[in-house]
């Protein structure tokens, strides 16, 4: 069983800081994505990474793959409050399939 | 609007009972996958269908079926239902095998009482 671990579990900051959180496997996989959820809707796809040491920007989010396609990281510049959500990782296997993570909730005050 | 309808958005039944769940794919998307999310346990992976056939199993309990239709929608049987299958049961599309991503529905919250 392939599982991801996310890391912080919980993560509150103040509007205009920075941040970062992880996402680790023991595993490779072909694709991981990266998704935000807000209570009570489905997870919102924000970025898939493909390649190793892949980079891909979305205005102040930040993700990265890791060299070995275990791990990645995604990196908020200057928070705001509409950053506020549930942040999962998924990695994705050769067949397709996702495996989650059980995710960072980041609250961004005022 | 992701393009992915789940339907009904709630259903609150008794134990024992059996329900249907319905998902819609996004239009042209051939695959279809249900989650289970509780908050004790996170997205759970259940089953995955691809143009009509079953691709994939997870974790999914032999008290659930689910079947994609030639039209592509999906259908989720939960049955003998126990409190703890009260759960948010998402639904997801992707165009092909999911590598890039999936589209998830809004999900249908099942309360078990």
């Amino acid at each position: 069983t392939q599982l991801l671990e996310q890391s912080p579990q919980f993560l509150s900051i103040q509007e205009g800081e920075n941040l970062t959180v992880y996402c680790n496997s023991s595993s490779v996989f072909s694709s991981l994505q990266w998704y935000r959820q807000e209570p009570g809707e489905g997870p919102v796809l924000l970025v898939t990474v493909v390649t190793g040491g892949e980079v891909k920007k979305l205005k102040r989010l930040t993700f990265q793959f890791g060299d070995a396609r275990k791990d990645s990281s995604l990196h908020i510049t200057a928070a705001q409050p509409g950053d506020t959500g549930l942040y999962l990782c998924a990695g994705t296997g050769n067949a397709g399939k996702s495996t989650f993570g059980d995710g960072t909730t980041l609250t961004v005050k005022p | 609007d992701s393009g992915v309808t789940q339907t009904p958005k709630h259903l609150i039944t008794a134990t024992g009972q059996r329900v249907t769940l319905r998902c819609s794919p996004r239009s042209g998307d051939l695959s279809v996958y249900w989650y289970q999310q509780s908050l004790d346990q996170g997205l759970q992976f259940l089953i995955q269908y691809y143009n009509g056939e079953e691709r994939a199993k997870g974790n999914i309990l032999e008290r659930f079926s689910a079947q994609q239709f030639p039209d592509l929608h999906s259908e989720l049987n939960l049955s003998s239902l126990e409190l703890g299958d009260s759960a948010l049961y998402f639904c997801a599309s992707s165009a092909g095998g999911g590598h890039y991503g999936y589209t998830f529905g809004s999900g249908t919250r099942l309360t078990v009482v």
